[in-house]
């Protein structure tokens, strides 16, 4: 079975330092790994997606992702929090079988401090 | 380009009535799903459309829930009756491509009381 596990339910940082938040999933087969995000009272917003194409992927708002198959981890990263990066950041996998649904995480709510 | 767009964004309505979801998904895009967030819990997957065609609907709570999509465009949800922990967010999303980037809409968050 496929499935994702984020790490940490919330995640606080200080304005300017960096952001890690921890994604692992498990497949059978090579994923596509994505990360969404939700800003209060918005939608899901795609930030990047990895599609078996180069393994560090950068996405918006200067966020990046490194897929490591051995690892079994897509952790995003930021070099630099911002005030606006404040939400909740959604790991996303789908499969490529059967009907392809997209499998989510339990979501990381990041907490940007003054 | 229009992206995914959901009505209304905001339902609320009493325990045994009936509400109906709508979604538009970007157009031409084959594949449109329904996902739900209950309570802040994770956000499951209710169905997958291909065209007008139900792909996979393994998600669907129970036969209170009613899925269609007509012609292939616009999707419904159908909740009858309403029971309290139908309450949450119902999230719309379209993708060219299964498997591939989807895009989602706002949402409608349904309160049932």
């Amino acid at each position: 079975a496929q499935s994702v596990t984020q790490l940490d339910s919330h995640v606080s940082v200080s304005e300017g330092t960096p952001v890690l938040l921890r994604c692992n999933y498990s497949s059978s087969y090579s994923p596509s790994l994505f990360w969404y995000v939700q800003h209060p009272n918005k939608g899901l917003q795609l930030l990047l997606k990895y599609t078996s194409a180069a393994t560090l992927v950068k996405g918006i708002n200067g966020f990046e992702a490194e897929f490591k198959k051995s690892e079994t981890s897509f952790h995003l990263t930021k070099p630099s929090a911002h005030m606006s990066d404040a939400a909740e950041y959604f790991c996303v996998v789908s499969v490529p079988s059967g009907t392809y649904k997209y499998i989510f995480g339990t979501g990381t709510r990041l907490k940007v401090l003054a | 380009e229009a992206g995914v767009t959901q009505f209304p964004s905001h339902s609320v309505i009493e325990k045994g009535q009936t509400v109906t979801l709508r979604c538009d998904p970007i157009s031409g895009h084959d594949n449109l799903y329904w996902y739900r967030r209950v309570m802040g819990k994770e956000i499951k997957f209710l169905l997958h459309f291909v065209k007008e065609s139900k792909q996979d609907e393994s998600g669907m709570p129970n036969n209170r829930f009613l899925a269609e999509r007509t012609g292939g465009t616009y999707s419904t949800l159908k909740v009858q009756p309403a029971e309290l922990e139908d309450s949450g967010v119902y999230f719309c999303a379209s993708s060219a491509i299964r498997g591939f980037e989807a895009f989602f809409g706002q949402g409608t968050r349904l309160t049932v009381v």
